[in-house]
């Protein structure tokens, strides 16, 4: 899988719009972008995932740049709750064995301020 | 629905002795792996299974042996423990083999101390 570039820390007051980039310079143009998170003490949980359009769901929203190297995850109002590790990954779509499993970085580390 | 169930959620090992950690599914996924996370770092590839009777190594095997004897269940073996594998350890599943959309579910982990 292609890699991804984050920040290492972020830091949000509480109900405020958060916006964490994600740089993916080399990617494919079949590469899936997704996003997870991992709080504290927990197994990491999906977030959202896109392909080429923006996307939205419950949790967060994804707006993926035009040429594709880029993308944002957005939480729309921080919550206490929302403070974990975010992890951009890019997902290739196998050719054959179809074994493309999840690659982490060091992710970005959320903090929200009350 | 459970989920992903990891067993036992915390455990204490000498070096040199062996145990099993086990993991669980019940959404029928096709796919399942083996992760470790290190203090202050993200997650590493152990072991993984594409299927009952499937399995392959991930970035860091060595150490570490799998199974895959039905769908539901991937478990882990350390055969001899050692402090480097002292770490926390996280088994996903997800439905499909054409991993690009779909969505990887995790237990909640198992921290592994090796003294």
């Amino acid at each position: 899988d292609a890699k991804t570039t984050q920040p290492n820390s972020m830091e949000s007051n509480e109900e405020e719009p958060v916006h964490l980039p994600c740089n993916h310079s080399t990617i494919s143009g079949t590469d899936y972008i997704h996003w997870y998170r991992q709080l504290p003490s927990q197994g990491p949980e999906y977030v959202i995932h896109g392909l080429t359009s923006n996307v939205n769901n419950r949790m967060a929203s994804l707006a993926i740049a035009e040429d594709r190297k880029s993308s944002t995850l957005i939480l729309h109002r921080a919550t206490l709750r929302d403070a974990a590790v975010y992890y951009c990954i890019l997902r290739a779509t196998a050719r054959n064995s179809g074994n493309t499993p999840l690659v982490f970085g060091k992710g970005t580390r959320l903090s929200v301020i009350a | 629905n459970a989920g992903v169930t990891q067993t036992p959620k915390f455990q204490v090992l000498k070096t040199g002795q062996s145990m099993t950690l086990q993991c669980a599914q019940d959404m029928n996924h096709e796919y399942m792996s083996w992760y470790r996370q290190d203090p202050g770092m993200g997650l590493r590839l152990i072991h993984y299974s594409v299927g009952a009777g499937i399995t392959d190594q991930g970035e860091v095997p060595n150490g570490y042996n799998v199974s895959r004897s039905t769908t539901e269940d991937f478990p882990l073996r350390l055969l001899s423990a050692a402090p480097s594998q002292t770490s926390v350890y996280f088994c996903a599943s997800s439905y499909s083999r054409r991993l690009a959309k779909n969505i990887q579910y995790f237990g909640a982990g198992t921290r592994l101390s090796v003294l």
